[in-house]
């Protein structure tokens, strides 16, 4: 496996509330991603990194901030959180090679009340 | 504008009897087409990279192809441990992945 880690697994949080999830590498890949997962959706970038303090949007950044202060460490933050973000969040990293594939954190499943 | 369709949504198939998933796509400049396994609770897993028409590639009963439009996935004599959700992507010509919704498998014994 892909050293990815991603923490929380689960979270419960309320509307309104910030929260942020983590995601740590060890592989030293360049790249990071945060995606959202939705039944009969497929997955959807949020926001991804091309490096430390190096970020952009995806198609569905809104309501989302990411951050990226070390290589190994990208937090993904809802700044105030809604029903609508209630989703499955992976991490994934990719090495710099254009065509490589992504590798994938087991997720976080977050439900927002 | 860049797309990907996966057919069937689902599909239940007894142990042995093997049968293709469909990736169909539409993309102006293809920088490879990705196949993902998920299991429930996990995040995908990597399978196979594509990159051009007649290409092939196999893994023990996986072997997936692709025309100018579509790949599958062909399954051979499948087990029960097959069972998952299929997963195809394409790359465009920002090397950004574009995901299709996927296609559950359940393979009875």
């Amino acid at each position: 496996d892909a050293g990815i880690t991603q923490s929380p697994r689960h979270k419960v949080t309320e509307t309104g509330t910030p929260v942020t999830l983590r995601c740590h590498q060890t592989e030293n890949h360049r790249y990071m991603y945060w995606y959202r997962q939705d039944p009969g959706h497929g997955l959807r970038l949020i926001h991804y990194s091309y490096g430390v303090k190096d970020t952009d949007k995806g198609e569905v950044s809104d309501g989302y901030s990411v951050s990226r202060s070390k290589t190994e460490d990208f937090l993904l933050t809802l700044e105030s959180a809604t029903s609508s973000q209630t989703s499955v969040y992976f991490c994934a990293i990719k090495d710099s090679v254009n065509n490589s594939p992504l590798h994938f954190g087991n997720g976080t499943r977050l439900t927002v009340t | 504008e860049d797309q990907v369709t996966q057919s069937p949504e689902a599909l239940r198939l007894q142990e042995g009897e093997s049968s293709s998933l469909n990736c169909s796509y539409t993309v102006s400049g293809l920088r490879g087409l990705f196949w993902y396994r998920q299991d429930p609770g996990k995040g995908p897993e990597f399978l196979f990279t594509l990159y051009s028409a007649g290409e092939e590639k196999e893994k023990e009963r996986l072997k997936a192809t692709l025309t100018k439009k579509e790949s599958f996935l062909h399954i051979t004599a499948p087990k029960p441990e097959d069972s998952a959700t299929y997963l195809c992507a394409i790359g465009d010509s920002n090397y950004q992945l574009i995901w299709g919704a996927g296609t559950k498998l359940i393979i009875k014994p």
